[in-house]
Parts: C-alpha cells; structure tokens; sequence
C-alpha cells in the first residue's frame, strides 16, 4: 500500500518563529489533508489540498502531486500551535480510505 | 458551518461488554467512515459505507465490529465484545463522494478495563 512519511518526528520552537512540515507519499494520490490534533485528541481539519497552495492565517500549505509531497508551513507560531499534525492521503487507484502518517509532534514554548 | 458529532465523548467499559460508539454526519453527506488511533500511535482506517452497505474494511475490523445507519441521521459502530486493544480513539469521517474531503468528528474515547 501507500507510504506516508512526515518529518520531521519531534519539533521544538519558541513562540514567534515560523516552521515548514514535510509529508512525502510513495503513490499518486488524488486526496491529502493536513489536520493538527490537539492535546484533547481531536483531529482538526486544516486543509484539504490535493495540489496547489492554500493559505488560512498564519498557515499555509502547498502540495506538489507529481513530485510526491506536501508542506505545511506555520509562521509566528503560537502556543496554542502545538499539538501532533497529520497528514493524510488518498490513492488514486483503488481504496477510498485515507491512509495517515505518523505525525509531526510540534511543541511551541512561551 | 455543519459539523461532524460524536457521542459520547468519553466511554469506560469493561471487557467482554459490548458498546456503541454514535456519530452523526453532515446531512448532505453520503459516504461514512470510521478510523480509530491507539494512544500515541497514527490513525487507521477502519470501515467505509455507502448506500447502507459496508465499501471497504480494514484487516482490523473483524467480525466484532459492525456499522449500521439506522435512520436517516446517525452512523454507529459497535464493539460486540470488547478487548482491552480495543481502547483507543475512534473517529467518524463523512464525505460528498468518494473523492472529495473527508470531514472528522471530535472522537469517541474508549477505555477497556
């Protein structure tokens, strides 16, 4: 099946700075959303991008189909910004399912 | 904006009993799923539906578990019963079509003991 890979694993920053998340996926896909989890559990809908670039506030997010990847970038990161971020694609081919990453756990201090 | 809900939030039950897990999806939506995530670990897909019938399962979802839309509205998942590995947090997605966004809903917390 798809391979979803996020990197990095573990980031670390302090309140103010910016941050780019990597999501590179084995398959063509015609499905990827990001979402941020949040220390509650609740998985956060943040963008729907199958290609292109999109942008809401501080976050913003681009996906290069053909190259196999996406970015979400974080800029002026705040406290409230931490939390686990997801990645989720949909093959092309075949399967309905989303198939997730295993998340960037993003820790912003004060 | 409409929304995915879940209820309940939290669930304790012990093992062996069985349990329903409630969603109710965006009304015009046709497509539902159910994914779970064990703590610390990425979320996985469990089940998708469609025209009241089950599309695709996952290895996972083995003869305990069934789905069942049971009136125009709502979309459950039930633990017939249950497993101390069942604990975990259980999401229900729904969707426009195959293809498009999938809309999650706050998660149902299952504790086994």
């Amino acid at each position: 099946g798809i391979q979803v890979e996020q990197s990095p694993p573990d980031l670390i920053l302090q309140e103010g700075a910016n941050s780019t998340l990597r999501c590179n996926f084995s398959d063509s896909v015609n499905n990827l959303q990001w979402f941020h989890q949040n220390p509650w559990g609740q998985l956060i809908n943040l963008f729907y991008i199958p290609s292109g670039t999109k942008q809401n506030g501080r976050l913003s997010a681009t996906t290069v189909a053909t190259e196999r990847y996406s970015l979400l970038y974080i800029s002026s990161s705040q406290t409230t910004d931490s939390g686990v971020y997801f990645c989720a694609v949909r093959m092309v081919a075949g399967s309905e399912k989303l198939v997730f990453g295993k998340g960037t756990k993003l820790t912003v201090n004060p | 904006e409409p929304e995915v809900t879940q209820t309940p939030s939290h669930q304790v039950t012990q093992m062996g009993q069985e349990v329903i897990l409630r969603c109710v999806p965006i009304s015009n939506h046709l497509y539902f799923y159910w994914y779970r995530q064990i703590l610390g670990q990425k979320v996985e897909f469990l089940v998708s539906f469609y025209n009241n019938e089950i599309s695709e399962k996952s290895e996972i979802f083995d003869d305990q578990f069934s789905v069942e839309r049971p009136d125009g509205s709502n979309f459950t998942l039930k633990i017939r019963s249950t497993k101390l590995e069942d604990s975990a947090m259980y999401f229900c997605a729904s969707g426009k079509d195959r293809v498009y966004e999938q809309y999650f809903g706050p998660g149902t917390r299952l504790t086994v003991t």
